[in-house]
């Protein structure tokens, strides 16, 4: 069966501080890939999504980037946090079906 | 990106009561998903519906897709303190990319 991984869970960073959040999935080959932010207002805003290795198209432009260095891995980065990328950020995944599956999440707060 | 219109924002309750949410948008889909999220967690995929008109059932929950395609709606029967949470219906018309809804947030008063 397939599952999703986010890591960490959990990152408390500070203001002007460097960010990389990883996404793995596994039991799966050449899945869809995408990260989203849901803000306090519970909306979830698509960020990224790839569609294969080094494959990346963006939805909104923000001081976040994406790569996909590897099939089943999605990394989201940052040179230099904003107290507004504060937020919980999903990783979701999804091959062959029209569907969406999340991960667990990594909640980022920046002070 | 395109929101979808979801109502109501919030519903308070009484256990054992039905529920009633729906979901609109001003696109045709071929796809409506419904999730159901707790706090602090990623959203679960509850159901998915591929073809207008279609029903379908999980349990006490049962979505249908909208003969108009412009629409979605999602029933739970007999609610139980255990559906708290946030309910999320996601459209496409790809397969590929999803646009979500702003979420229904369901408390159960026991």
């Amino acid at each position: 069966s397939q599952t999703i991984h986010q890591w960490p869970a959990t990152l408390v960073q500070p203001v002007g501080s460097p960010l990389s959040l990883e996404c793995t999935v596994e039991g799966t080959s050449n899945p869809n890939l995408y990260w989203y932010r849901q803000a306090a207002g519970r909306g979830l805003q698509l960020l990224f999504y790839s569609v294969g290795i080094g494959q990346i198209s963006s939805e909104v432009p923000q001081n976040l980037s994406a790569s996909r260095p590897q099939d089943r891995q999605f990394i989201l980065s940052s040179k230099k946090l904003l107290l507004s990328d504060s937020g919980f950020y999903l990783c979701a995944w999804n091959a062959g079906i029209e569907t969406q599956y999340f991960g667990p999440g990594t909640r980022l707060l920046v002070l | 990106g395109q929101q979808l219109n979801q109502s109501p924002q919030s519903m308070f309750i009484q256990e054992g009561e039905d529920v009633s949410m729906n979901c609109t948008s001003s696109s045709i889909f071929n796809t409506w998903l419904w999730y159901k999220q707790d706090p602090g967690e990623g959203p679960v995929l509850l159901i998915a519906l591929y073809k207008a008109g279609e029903l379908t059932s999980n349990g006490r929950l049962t979505a249908q897709f909208g003969i108009t395609r412009k629409d979605s709606f999602l029933n739970i029967s007999a609610s139980i303190p255990s559906d708290v949470g946030i309910y999320f219906c996601a459209g496409s018309n790809t397969g590929n990319q999803f646009y979500f809804g702003t979420g229904t947030s369901l408390t159960v008063i026991p």
